[in-house]
């Protein structure tokens, strides 16, 4: 039972465009949302995140939209550049706020295109 | 500061075995936890530790169990190996596990069972 999906394994985009990242959860009790990106050999990094109380954050290049109605959160990189062609994870914490249990998605593999 | 360090990168065990897998967190960092990550599941939550006790716990056997050290260090073992248990296995720590406190992972440990 996957709580958060990520259902596109693979996204391709040209460089200076828009990618956009979704991500569908089914645990209504998720309050707090991250997104983390993965380059091979590494660990990932936390790129951006947000609570349940608000539907969007943003931070620079990257900006994540949460629809909580819809169970719903994207992230946008706008504009796209090829150093962050990576594997982009999506998570949710049920935890109050506590965010060292996370629950993932199998990820996206985004590349960028020069 | 140095970042979160894994030990070793590589591991090669055979059924049956057992296998313990080191973690040094940043400094001034109590909070660490542990992730498996495979292709088929994405990544996991295993358990959390502050202040050498465990806080959370995930979905996983007992055959996987981890500790705290009074310096904030961690390890991982896991007994009487299974193929399945070949993994990439991550650590992560955090300032406190909180909202504001996002997790920092290390490289991993490539586990290999055969």
């Amino acid at each position: 039972d996957q709580q958060v999906k990520q259902n596109s394994p693979s996204l391709s985009v040209q460089e200076g465009r828009i990618s956009i990242l979704n991500c569908d959860y089914t645990n209504s009790m998720f309050d707090y949302f991250l997104w983390y990106k993965k380059y091979p050999a590494e660990g990932p990094t936390f790129l951006i995140s947000i609570s349940s109380i608000k539907d969007k954050n943003e931070d620079g290049r990257f900006t994540v939209f949460l629809n909580k109605s819809a169970k719903h959160l994207s992230l946008h990189i706008v504009p796209s550049q090829p150093g962050d062609s990576a594997v982009y994870f999506c998570a949710a914490s049920d935890s109050g706020g506590s965010n060292y249990k996370l629950t993932f998605g199998k990820g996206t593999l985004l590349t960028v295109n020069p | 500061k140095a970042g979160v360090t894994q030990t070793p990168r590589y591991l090669i065990k055979t059924r049956g075995q057992q296998v313990t897998l080191s973690c040094s967190p940043i400094s001034g960092h109590r909070s660490v936890s542990w992730y498996q990550q495979t292709p088929g599941q994405g990544l996991q939550f295993l358990f959390e530790y502050f202040s050498e006790t465990q806080r959370n716990k995930g979905n996983f056997p007992g055959r996987f169990s981890g500790r705290q050290f009074s310096n904030s260090r961690s390890e991982m073992n896991v007994s009487t190996l299974e193929l399945g248990d070949s993994a990439l296995y991550l650590c992560a720590s955090a300032e406190q596990g909180g909202i504001n406190s996002p997790l920092h992972f290390g490289n991993g440990t490539r586990l290999t069972v055969t």
